[in-house]
């Protein structure tokens, strides 16, 4: 199984701040690497696919990058609604593997 | 717009069944792909089950493979995931997803790109 190391678990920033997450597989991945958000009590919605598409809706401050085995989820200039919790997602085999999630809270 | 209503969900003992179902609608679910996954109490997410648009083939995650059973009813929109000998280790919230393909110039991948609110299941006794 691939596995998907997310880092950090968790990180406190203030409205405002670039914040970086990366996500580390075991093995390459092309560019089969989603992000998803999800905020307590609720589904998670995807945010950026194929490692750097963005899904239709999400504001642009939101970017994905990278390719192989290292990517990258950046949020240019942080916002009140963005604190929640983001995962990324491996799809490049069977069976598909989720990181541990990064939670970004308030500073 | 697309909508997934998983139901079915509840408090069931350690060995019994539960058949889980999701209503789609806003999309032609016999072209799509669909998944399970799901997300035991403050954990992370987990893929449990895929089937494909025509139920012709399906893939399970190790933990469920020969107690689960992913299938859907395309005349219903529907989708199912009959659980069999649960244990404690199942209890999670399942979201059924619309689970995305795409072999394309411009972008090639998989994603789930819609997921429904979540049916939680509780394996005690």
């Amino acid at each position: 199984d691939i596995q998907m190391t997310q880092s950090p678990s968790s990180l406190s920033a203030s409205v405002g701040d670039r914040v970086t997450i990366t996500c580390r597989a075991s093995q390459s991945l092309n560019t089969f690497l989603n992000w998803y958000q999800q905020k307590p009590g609720r589904a998670p919605k995807l945010l950026v696919y194929g490692a750097s598409a963005l899904q239709s809706g999400v504001p642009s401050r939101f970017s994905g990058s990278g390719s192989g085995t290292d990517f990258t989820l950046t949020i240019s200039s942080l916002q009140p609604d963005d604190f929640a919790t983001y995962y990324c997602q491996q799809t490049y085999t069977t069976p598909l593997t989720f990181g541990g999630g990064t939670k970004v809270e308030i500073k | 717009e697309v909508q997934l209503l998983e139901s079915g969900g509840g408090l069931i003992q350690p060995g019994g069944s539960l058949r889980l179902s999701c209503a789609a609608s806003g999309f032609t679910f016999s072209n799509e792909a669909m998944s399970w996954v799901r997300q035991a109490p403050g954990k992370g997410l987990e893929w449990v089950s895929y089937i494909t648009g025509s139920g012709g083939t399906t893939h399970y995650a190790d933990s469920v493979k020969d107690r689960f059973a992913i299938s859907r009813d395309n005349s219903k929109n529907t989708l199912y995931l009959q659980m069999n000998s649960l244990s404690a280790e199942d209890t999670a919230v399942y979201y059924c997803v619309k689970d995305t393909t795409i072999f394309g110039v411009v972008i090639t991948g998989r994603w789930f790109d819609a997921w429904g609110q979540g049916t939680l299941v509780t394996v005690s006794s």
